[in-house]
C-alpha cells in the first residue's frame, strides 16, 4: 500500500470559483477525515466518514463546503464560491475504525486570489 | 474545546530532554500525539487511551493523567531529527480536536 494520496497538491483559484479535492485513503481503512490547517495552527477538523456515511461535520463549516465518499473508498471535498479566507492546507487522513492512528496524506494547498 | 499545549516553543541542544504538556477542560477519552515537520503532513507518535492502553513508538514515552485531564510527552536524549511541531489531539473515538502545537528545535 502506498499510503494516503491527495490530488491536486496545489491549487490556485480566483475568488468565487469552485474547487474540488480528492483523497484516496489506505484501502483497508474505513474511516476518512478531512482537516484544514493554516500557518501556525493545528489541524482543524472539518468532517469525517465511516465507510460511505458522513458521521460528523464541523459546525464551523459553512454550507459552501461539501464532502462525499460515495463508495466508501476515495473522498472528494468541494468548496463552492471560494473566498480568500479559504486559503489553507487541506489534509486528508484515514484510519481503522476506533481510536487508532490516523495516516495523513501530503495535503492540498489552496490559494484563493 | 481545544486542548492547551505548553510550552509554545522549546529550543534544545542535541542530547537534552524535553517535556511537552497537553491539557483539556473536558474529560479525556484519548490523547493522540503527532509530529509535523515544516511543509509535511503530521506523523503519528502515540495514542494514550483512558484505562491505560498505549499505542505507539517504542522510543517515545508519554503519560496520561485522567483525573487531571492532562497528557505529557517525554522526549529524552533528543536528536536533530526530533525538530518539528508537536501536536496533541484529544479524541472521543470519533474525531480529534487538536492543540495549537509546540515548536521544538534541536540544535547541534
Amino acid at each position: 500500500d502506498t499510503g494516503v494520496s491527495q490530488d491536486p497538491r496545489h491549487k490556485i483559484t480566483k475568488r468565487g470559483q469552485n474547487v474540488t479535492f480528492r483523497c484516496d485513503p489506505i484501502s483497508e481503512h474505513n474511516r476518512l477525515y478531512w482537516y484544514r490547517q493554516t500557518l501556525g495552527q493545528g489541524p482543524e477538523f472539518l468532517t469525517y466518514f465511516q465507510n460511505e456515511a458522513q458521521l460528523e461535520k464541523s459546525r464551523l463549516l459553512s454550507d459552501r463546503f461539501s464532502a462525499e465518499r460515495p463508495k466508501g473508498s476515495f473522498s472528494t471535498l468541494e468548496i463552492q464560491r471560494t473566498e480568500q479566507g479559504d486559503s489553507a492546507m487541506y489534509l486528508c487522513a484515514s484510519s481503522l475504525q476506533g481510536d487508532n492512528e490516523q495516516f495523513f496524506g501530503p495535503g492540498t494547498r489552496l490559494t484563493v486570489l | 474545546q481545544q486542548p492547551v499545549q505548553s510550552p509554545q516553543a522549546v529550543i534544545l541542544r542535541e542530547g537534552e530532554d524535553a517535556v511537552i504538556n497537553c491539557s483539556s477542560s473536558k474529560a479525556l477519552y484519548s490523547v493522540h500525539w503527532y509530529r509535523q515537520k515544516h511543509g509535511e503532513a503530521p506523523v503519528f507518535l502515540m495514542i494514550l487511551l483512558k484505562g491505560g492502553e498505549q499505542k505507539g513508538h517504542d522510543k517515545i514515552s508519554a503519560s496520561f493523567n485522567e483525573k487531571k485531564q492532562q497528557s505529557s510527552l517525554y522526549l529524552t536524549a533528543s536528536q536533530l531529527s526530533y525538530s518539528g511541531t508537536y501536536f496533541c489531539g484529544t479524541g472521543n473515538n470519533r474525531k480529534l480536536i487538536w492543540g495549537l502545537g509546540t515548536s521544538l528545535a534541536v540544535n547541534p
